[in-house]
């Protein structure tokens, strides 16, 4: 099975920079995902990684370490509109390759 | 292009009663969709995976006879919840994986289901 952990909350200032970590215990990892998800909505893309290191797209970044099992997501700059839930999701191999969510972070940005 | 709709976006049904919500990949073709369920301030999970011309997939402690899926064309997935309950209440998201995208999947915008 998959386990995959990543704080629960967390709160930052406007114009900061923010990390969420997520770690994960899975078999056949195929991929690391994270979703920005607004209350109400269905999550949108933000970041995949495959291999270890940095993904950079515009002030969000995502890092993956496999031997590890480690992965964060910095947000650079932040924004009132950041305040979301952060999803880490997990692909796994096989014929499906689904996705297993973490139990989301819900980052509040303050003024 | 990869747009995923989902039908009807919030529906309110008695207890006893069933619900179909559909799910649609508008621009590409989907093998293979996903159905979710998300309680509130939890994580998605995942329910089942669709497969276009063939039995639906369940996850474990997910009850086949009760959430009927039904993938009848490789754009076209239907979820039924067959006799709700208010434990039912959720929001059900789906998404549809295309095979030539390296991010594979697409969500629509979800259901937010209400049983009384």
């Amino acid at each position: 099975g998959q386990n995959i952990d990543q704080p629960t909350e967390m709160t930052a200032t406007e114009g900061a920079i923010v990390q969420i970590n997520c770690t994960y215990q899975t078999s056949g990892f195929n991929g690391l995902f994270w979703y920005q998800q607004h209350a109400g909505e269905a999550p949108t893309f933000l970041s995949y990684n495959v291999l270890d290191g940095l993904e950079e797209k515009g002030r969000f970044s995502s890092f993956l370490s496999r031997s590890k099992g480690y992965s964060y997501l910095l947000l650079k700059e932040l924004q009132m509109k950041d305040s979301a839930s952060y999803l880490c999701a997990v692909r796994v191999s096989g014929s499906a390759r689904q996705l297993t969510f973490g139990s989301g972070t819900q980052l509040t940005v303050l003024p | 292009g990869a747009v995923v709709s989902q039908h009807p976006s919030w529906v309110i049904c008695k207890s006893g009663t069933s619900v179909k919500i559909e799910c649609r990949s508008l621009d590409f073709q989907a093998t293979t969709m996903f159905w979710y369920r998300q309680f509130p301030k939890q994580s998605l999970m995942l329910m089942a995976t669709s497969n276009e011309g063939s039995k639906a997939t369940y996850e474990q402690g997910v009850e086949k006879d009760k959430f009927l899926i039904n993938h009848a064309s490789l754009t076209l997935s239907t979820l039924t919840v067959t006799s709700a309950h208010p434990e039912d209440s959720s929001f059900y998201i789906c998404s549809a994986r295309r095979d030539s995208s390296p991010y594979e999947q697409y969500f629509g915008p979800g259901t937010r289901l209400t049983v009384t």
